[in-house]
């Protein structure tokens, strides 16, 4: 089935840098979505891209759909305390099932204050 | 605001009991999912349904079954808990038009 590698796996960071983490596919996505889980909660979905090559923001977060489909990149400008949580990207195929999406493994972020 | 609920933030139960997890949305979804959660394993889907009664088999459905009666409800069955069931379970819907799935808050499941 599809795989998505997500990287890093975890990162420790001081509050105010930048954080940036990305998802690479075996196959092509039409969509790439990427969701926040908070501790304890469900995850959020925080951006959605549609199109090769978009680059969409949302506050201090902006994602980016690879040119080539099968990559997506996440960045956090000034992180705070409260980014600290799990980072899933997810991407969706078109034909059959395509209401499914593919997650991956997830990047579990802490900020130190 | 569009939701998905689930029954309890946390449980506990026996090893050998028979565990019901509730899961209700009321955005009129055709799509409903169940995913166990652990450290270092991401989401793993156990069971999806795409319609009232149809159900599918997800990556590791063994040890589980769903049941979807009416069109919000998804339910998850443990038939006879483990202890290698103690998990976090999340419960996600999806429809026609809907950017991706909406999560509920999740439970946290241990079986002693």
């Amino acid at each position: 089935g599809q795989q998505l590698n997500q990287s890093p796996q975890s990162m420790f960071i001081q509050e105010g840098e930048d954080v940036s983490m990305n998802c690479t596919s075996s196959s092509i996505f039409n969509t790439w979505l990427w969701y926040k889980q908070d501790p304890g909660e469900g995850p959020v979905l925080l951006i959605a891209l549609y199109k090769a090559g978009e680059l969409t923001s949302n506050g201090r977060l902006t994602a980016q759909f690879g040119i080539t489909r099968k990559d997506s990149f996440l960045n956090i400008s000034a992180s705070i305390p409260s980014d600290v949580g799990i980072y899933f990207c997810a991407g969706r195929s078109s034909g059959a099932g395509s209401y499914q999406l593919t997650f991956g493994k997830g990047t579990k972020l802490s900020v130190i204050p | 605001d569009v939701k998905v609920t689930q029954s309890s933030r946390y449980l506990v139960k026996r090893t050998g009991e028979k565990v019901f997890l509730e899961c209700v949305q009321d955005m009129d979804h055709e799509n409903m999912f169940w995913y166990r959660q652990d450290p270092g394993l991401g989401l793993r889907l156990i069971y999806f349904s795409y319609d009232v009664k149809m159900k599918e088999k997800g990556d590791i459905p063994e040890g589980y079954s769903v049941s979807r009666e009416k069109k919000e409800r998804f339910s998850l069955i443990l038939e006879s808990a483990s202890t290698n069931q103690t998990s976090m379970y999340l419960c996600a819907s999806s429809g026609p038009g809907a950017y991706g799935y909406t999560f509920g808050s999740g439970t946290r499941l241990t079986v002693v």
